[in-house]
Order: C-alpha cells, then structure tokens, then sequence
C-alpha cells in the first residue's frame, strides 16, 4: 500500500505570518490525488485543498496553496497570511485513481497560530 | 442537512460488550469508508465499500464487522469490545473511480472501560 510522510509532527507560525507543512508519499502509480485536509478541535475532517496527479499546475484555494512536485513525490502545503483560525492539525492524503480508492494519510502537523 | 452523518457521537462502554456504530451519507456517493483516529491523531484505513461489496479490509481483527445493507449506508459493529478499541472512528464517502475527495462524518469517540 501507498504510504504518506509528514515529517513535521508541529509547526509554529506567527499570526499574518506563512507557514510550509510538509507532506512525500510513495507510489508506483502515475494517476492519483493528493489532498491535504484540516482537522480544528472540533475533530471534523475538513478539505483543504486537492491536488491531482495529471496537472502540472500547483493547486490554489484563497490563502492556502500546494507545491506539487511529482518526480521527487512531494506535496508541501503553504499557508499565506496565517490566522488564529487555522490552528489545528493538517493531514495529507494520497488517493488511488482506480477502483480500489484507496485513500491513506500521514500521520498530521500540529499548527499553532501565535498571535 | 448533515452531508456524512454517524451516530453516537461518544459512546461509553465496559470491556466485552458489544456496540455498534451507524453512517448514513446523503450525497449519492458509491463509496464508503471507516478510518480508526488513536490517541496521537493518527488516521489509520479499516474498510472501504464500493457499491456494497468490500473493497479495503485493512488487518483489523474479527471483532470489528462492517455491514453495507445499501450504498447509503456503512455500519460498524464491534464484539467483545477491549481497552486499546478506544478511539474515534470516522465514517467517510466519496465518488469511485474518477471520484475525488472524502467527504468525513463527525466522528465517534468510543471509550472502553
């Protein structure tokens, strides 16, 4: 099975400040997703930002963006402009494009946002 | 309207009992998930469905039965419950093949005592 790295088990950044979170994963396939998901206190899981496998083009969601560098599997996620709000754990995932949607995470980044 | 929707949301419970553990999703996705979260945050893949048929079964032990009675809906049920069974456990769903992301339930936090 395809496995995911997050090496960054915390990671501090000062309020208005940007933060990179780190993310590599391991596959032998050519298609597939890449997600980085966001989980506050509350515990719900909530999406970040996708990323497929097939487009060359960094994916951009408001102040969050991805470095998707897919020769050296690596999917690093950049927080502009950081908030008090975003304090929380970041996940990255890696899912299959076949059948089997086989969906893995890293085992997260604690953020804390410092004011 | 709760898009990936589990209940109990915490559920207590004695050494040896059984329990079970209800998701409902209203999305029309194809696939379903159980992910088990431990005490260090870690997501860890139990099963996946697709259709109904069983498609991801991660080593978990025997006590833990999945059960798809429509491709709306993915129960957990748990026998003879121990200690280290505490956790939160997701439920998820997503499209299949093409698919994308996963759409998460809120979770349930199962304490075993």
């Amino acid at each position: 099975a395809q496995t995911v790295t997050q090496s960054q088990p915390e990671m501090s950044v000062q309020e208005a400040e940007t933060v990179t979170l780190s993310c590599t994963y391991d596959t032998s396939e050519s298609d597939y997703y890449l997600f980085w998901y966001k989980q506050p206190p509350s515990r719900q899981m909530i999406l970040v930002i996708r990323q497929e496998a097939y487009k060359q083009q960094n994916a951009t969601e408001n102040r969050f963006s991805v470095n998707f560098q897919k020769a050296a599997k690596s999917f690093s996620l950049k927080i502009s402009d950081s908030q008090l709000g975003d304090a929380a754990m970041y996940f990255c995932a890696y899912r299959t494009f076949d059948n089997n949607n086989d969906m893995r995470f890293g085992a997260g980044t604690r953020l804390t946002v410092k004011p | 309207d709760t898009a990936v929707s589990q209940t109990p949301k915490y559920l207590v419970t004695q050494m040896g009992n059984d329990k079970s553990i209800k998701c409902e999703q209203n999305l029309g996705h194809d696939t379903m998930y159980w992910y088990k979260q431990d005490s260090k945050k870690f997501l860890k893949i139990m099963f996946s469905y697709n259709n109904k048929e069983l498609i991801i079964n991660e080593t978990v032990p025997n006590r833990f039965s999945p059960k798809s009675p429509d491709k709306a809906h993915l129960n957990l049920h748990i026998n003879s419950l121990e200690l280290g069974d505490s956790a939160v456990y997701f439920c998820a769903s997503s499209y299949g093949q093409g698919g994308s992301e996963a759409f998460f339930g809120q979770g349930t936090r199962l304490t075993v005592v």
